[in-house]
């Protein structure tokens, strides 16, 4: 299986702030990586598919980067509605995993 | 819109099965496009793919759960279903369904997702 591993696991940022998650891949798995936002209560919103690629309706603040192993999400400029969670997903193989989630919660 | 919704006991007792079943809306479970999966997260713990199934019934299962999952569709209803046998404690967790599609640009990704159910494990 190929593990994902985000850090950090939390993260304490502002309204405005620049925020970056990583997330590293036990084996290269090209560009295919995919990103989530969790809210409690809610169903996961898909973000970010290709490593890069904004899904439909995703704010354009929101970017990520990356191939092979290491990967980043960056939230240019954090706004209320973006305290959440954040996971990241290895969409190469089977059995499809996930990171183990960033919280981004107010500071 | 599609919509998942997920239904089913929240409590179930250990060594029981927990029968769980999502209910589409919005969109036809029998489009040859997407897979349906099951999905979990333990509280505090990250996601974990269980499994999926494509309108023409085949399956692929998590290697960590395949001896105790099965997971079905019934197109008639625009549902499928989660059976997890044999439960214990480890079990507890929020469970989701999720629609998935392949791409070659993005691979194996989930766009579609329901708001989960908790299930307790527990006498």
């Amino acid at each position: 299986d190929i593990q994902m591993t985000q850090s950090p696991s939390s993260v304490s940022a502002s309204v405005g702030d620049r925020v970056i998650i990583t997330c590293r891949a036990s084996q290269g798995i090209s560009s295919w990586l995919a990103w989530y936002q969790q809210k409690p209560g809610k169903a996961p919103k898909f973000l970010i598919y290709a490593a890069s690629s904004l899904q439909s309706g995703v704010p354009s603040r929101f970017s990520g980067s990356g191939s092979g192993t290491d990967f980043t999400l960056t939230i240019s400029s954090l706004q209320p509605e973006d305290f959440a969670t954040y996971s990241c997903q290895q969409a190469d193989s089977l059995p499809l995993t996930f990171g183990g989630g960033t919280t981004v919660e107010i500071k | 819109q599609v919509q998942l919704q997920e239904s089913g006991p929240g409590l179930v007792k250990p060594s029981q099965t927990l029968s769980l079943t999502c209910t589409v809306s919005g969109g036809s479970i029998s489009s040859s496009s997407y897979y349906w999966s099951w999905i979990r997260q333990p509280a505090g713990k990250g996601l974990e793919w269980i499994g999926r199934i494509y309108s023409s019934g085949n399956t692929n299962y998590n290697p960590s759960l395949k001896s105790r999952v099965t997971i079905s569709v019934d197109t008639s209803k625009n549902q499928f279903s989660l059976r997890l046998s044999s439960v214990t404690a480890a079990d507890t967790a929020v469970y989701y369904c999720a629609r998935g599609h392949y791409s070659d640009s993005g691979g194996y990704v989930f766009d579609y997702w329901g708001q989960g159910t908790l299930v307790t494990v527990s006498s």
